[in-house]
């Protein structure tokens, strides 16, 4: 079974600190996402990581980075946390292809106080 | 930009009816997938079905079934038989190149004994 892992489900931060949120996929997925879900906003995509290094503005990057060194692993960083980035962030991750079926994590439930 | 638009952010149905949920898009393309994910309580999320832009036949998946209509930009869902398992967040998606991956705002589904 593919397996895409969150480090932690659950996590409360300080305004300001620099916050990483880890995502990784055991199936040698090309392609992987971060999102954020919010009541009535639905997911809405962070970046997006079609390969190594490489990776793409999603519809809202502003205030978020990502780094993908390697291929099993995509992270989310959040340069200066700031309590409007309270949210749940889902990581994700594909093949190649239009396709292909998205393999989700459990999510990350990030409290900024 | 595309964008997906679910219209309906509750719907609830008795066990063993039908339901029927709303996605319209908006894009450009001609070549592209959709999708609908399933998002129970435990937060993992799945793929209920995909389809096609190009195939005409509407895609079907046990109790599960789509109404795609391209012109229309219209691609809903319809659930026959309904059961209490159903019961979930049901988010449709829209793929196309460079497999970039964006949802709707969702419709959380209530199933009544």
């Amino acid at each position: 079974d593919v397996k895409v892992t969150q480090s932690s489900r659950y996590l409360v931060k300080r305004t300001g600190e620099k916050v990483f949120l880890e995502c990784v996929q055991d199936m040698d997925h090309e392609n992987m996402f971060w999102y954020r879900q919010d009541p009535g906003l639905g997911l809405r995509l962070i970046y997006f990581s079609y390969d190594v290094k490489m990776k793409e503005k999603g519809d809202i990057p502003e205030g978020y980075s990502v780094s993908r060194e390697k291929k099993e692993r995509f992270s989310l960083i959040l340069e200066s946390a700031s309590t409007n980035q309270t949210s749940m962030y889902l990581c994700a991750s594909s093949l190649r292809g239009r396709v292909t079926e998205a393999f989700f994590g459990q999510g990350t439930r990030l409290t900024v106080v | 930009a595309q964008t997906v638009t679910q219209s309906q952010p509750e719907m609830s149905v008795q066990e063993a009816e039908t339901v029927t949920l709303s996605c319209t898009y908006d894009t450009s393309e001609s070549d592209y997938y959709l999708f609908w994910y399933k998002q129970p309580p435990s937060r993992q999320m799945i793929l209920v079905i995909r389809q096609e832009a190009y195939k005409q036949q509407n895609a079907t998946e046990n109790r599960f079934s789509v109404n795609f209509q391209k012109a229309a930009k219209s691609f809903s869902l319809k659930i026959s038989d309904s059961q209490l398992g159903d019961a979930a967040m049901y988010f449709c998606a829209y793929r196309s190149a460079p497999d970039k991956l964006i949802f709707g705002t969702g419709t959380r589904l209530q199933v009544f004994p």
